[in-house]
C-alpha cells in the first residue's frame, strides 16, 4: 500500500465546473497536508495546507480534512483552463523530527472550455 | 523579493561525471529539503538539511549521492559518478520551520546523463 495515493486521472471537468481531487494516506500519525499545483515542466506550487479536520477556503480552493478516514480532498470552484495541471497531494509525519512531505503521485485534472 | 533559487536550470553531464547542484533557500527560511522527481514517477524526497547540519537523509541514495549546507553559501547535492537512471528533475524546497511548514519550491535543475 502507498502511503499517499491520489488516482492518476485525468479529471476532466468542462470550465466552470467544480473539480474534486481526493487522496487517501496510510500514516494516522500524520499531522500537515498540502496541496501542491505542477504545470507540465514546472516546479510545485504550492496552494493549500491544512492541519486541522474541517474545512479550509481559500478563494477557489477548498481544503477537506477528515483523519478518522486518512482522507483530503481539494475542491477547484469555478474552474478554469489555467487550472490544468497535475495536482499533488502530500503529507508529512508528524511523529518524526523531520519536516520531509510524501507525496502521491499526482492527479491530471482538465479543464475543458 | 526572491524565491527560491537553483542553479544551474539544465544540466548535462556524460556518464562517470560529477554533478553539482546548487540551492540558495527564500530570505529567512534555514531549512532546505531536496526531492527528485523522476520522469512519470512522483516527488520523492531525498535530505533535509539545515545550516551545517544533515538533518534527515533517509531518501539518500547510499552511494554516489550527498549533500551538503555550509554555513556560509548555498546547499548543494553532489553525485558523483553519474549514471543514466540519474536523470530526473531535483528540486529544493526551502521552509523557516520544520513544524507545520509549509515548503516552498525552486524552479528545479533537470538533470540529463548521456
Amino acid at each position: 500500500q502507498k502511503e499517499v495515493e491520489q488516482n492518476s486521472g485525468p479529471l476532466s471537468v468542462p470550465e466552470g465546473a467544480i473539480a474534486s481531487l481526493n487522496c487517501t494516506y496510510s500514516d494516522r500519525g500524520s499531522q500537515s497536508f498540502f496541496w501542491y499545483r505542477q504545470y507540465s515542466g514546472k516546479s510545485p506550487e504550492l496552494i493549500m495546507f491544512i492541519y486541522s479536520n474541517g474545512d479550509k477556503e481559500d478563494g477557489r480552493f477548498t481544503a477537506q480534512l477528515n483523519k478518522a478516514s486518512q482522507y483530503v480532498s481539494l475542491l477547484i470552484r469555478d474552474s478554469q483552463p489555467s487550472d490544468s495541471a497535475t495536482y499533488l497531494c502530500a503529507v508529512q509525519h508528524g511523529s518524526s523530527n523531520t519536516g520531509k512531505l510524501i507525496f502521491g503521485q499526482g492527479t491530471t485534472l482538465q479543464v475543458k472550455p | 523579493n526572491a524565491g527560491v533559487m537553483q542553479n544551474p536550470r539544465h544540466l548535462v553531464r556524460r556518464r562517470g561525471q560529477e554533478a553539482r547542484l546548487r540551492c540558495s533557500p527564500m530570505k529567512g527560511h534555514s531549512h532546505v529539503y531536496w526531492y527528485r522527481q523522476l520522469p512519470e514517477e512522483g516527488l520523492k524526497f531525498m535530505v533535509y538539511l539545515q545550516k551545517e547540519n544533515i538533518i534527515d537523509e533517509s531518501g539518500m541514495p547510499k552511494e554516489r549521492f550527498s549533500a551538503e549546507f555550509p554555513k556560509e553559501g548555498p546547499s548543494i547535492l553532489r553525485i558523483q559518478q553519474v549514471v543514466r537512471g540519474d536523470s530526473a528533475a531535483y528540486f529544493c524546497a526551502s521552509s523557516p520551520e520544520f513544524i507545520y511548514n509549509e515548503q516552498f519550491f525552486g524552479p528545479g535543475t533537470r538533470l540529463t546523463v548521456l
